[in-house]
């Protein structure tokens, strides 16, 4: 129940285009957060959402916290080839604090 | 991975065989964390010390231990390696600094560790 169901598993897509993934679970979360990690990496983080309804934006990156507190998706706009990697979003469980992962969403972008 | 660094960066171990993960962090920040990364999942919280001198298991504790001798750096021991280690591990530290409530995470560069 506290484990984040992250889609898709891996995307191929050209240059220029739009990527959206998602992060669902049935357990509520207090904090959203979305990393990329590159071979041989650490994750680096992208976004945080802090509160249900939240939309943020860091450059080409939008992000949103679900109202149901249950989800939230990343969206990339205009890919670049940079943008390669393996995205992951966490979210922060409010009894704990604890943080769980997704499983991460293989981004692949062709020149 | 700003301020948090990790060593070794690869090792290869054999079953049964002992080892300790270094970490250490110059942000002086009070919580400190290790996970493990493995294929087709996330990240899992093994250990996590919320200041110098304590520490509380995580997610997936067993075959581990853990020790933050002072504020800068927390270690990470495998007693008897098994091939389920077999594994990437990072160490955090919040970005906040302090509350193991908040926050958002640096992350060092990783260990790859093999067990054979």
């Amino acid at each position: 129940g506290q484990q984040l169901n992250q889609s898709p598993q891996s995307m191929f897509i050209q240059e220029g285009e739009d990527v959206s993934m998602n992060c669902t679970s049935s357990s509520i979360f207090n904090t959203w957060l979305w990393y990329k990690q590159d071979p041989g990496e650490g994750p680096v983080l992208l976004i945080a959402l802090y509160k249900a309804g939240e939309l943020t934006s860091n450059g080409r990156l939008t992000a949103q916290f679900g109202t149901t507190r249950k989800d939230s998706f990343l969206n990339i706009s205009a890919s670049i080839p940079s943008d390669v990697g393996i995205y992951f979003c966490a979210g922060q469980l409010p009894y704990n604090g604890d943080m769980r992962f997704g499983a991460g969403t293989r981004l692949t972008v062709k020149p | 991975n700003a301020g948090v660094t990790q060593t070794p960066k690869f090792q290869v171990l054999k079953t049964g065989q002992s080892m300790t993960l270094q970490c250490a962090q110059d942000m002086n920040h009070n919580s400190m964390y290790w996970y493990r990364q493995d294929p087709g999942m996330g990240l899992r919280l093994i250990y996590y010390s919320a200041s110098e001198g304590t520490t509380d298991k995580g997610e997936v504790p067993n075959g581990y231990n853990v020790s933050r001798l002072n504020k800068r750096e927390f270690s990470l021991r495998l007693e008897s390696a098994a091939p389920s280690q077999t594994s990437v591990y990072f160490c955090a530290t919040p970005i906040a600094g302090g509350n193991i409530i908040a926050d958002t995470q640096y992350f060092g560069p990783g260990t790859r560790l093999t067990v054979l």
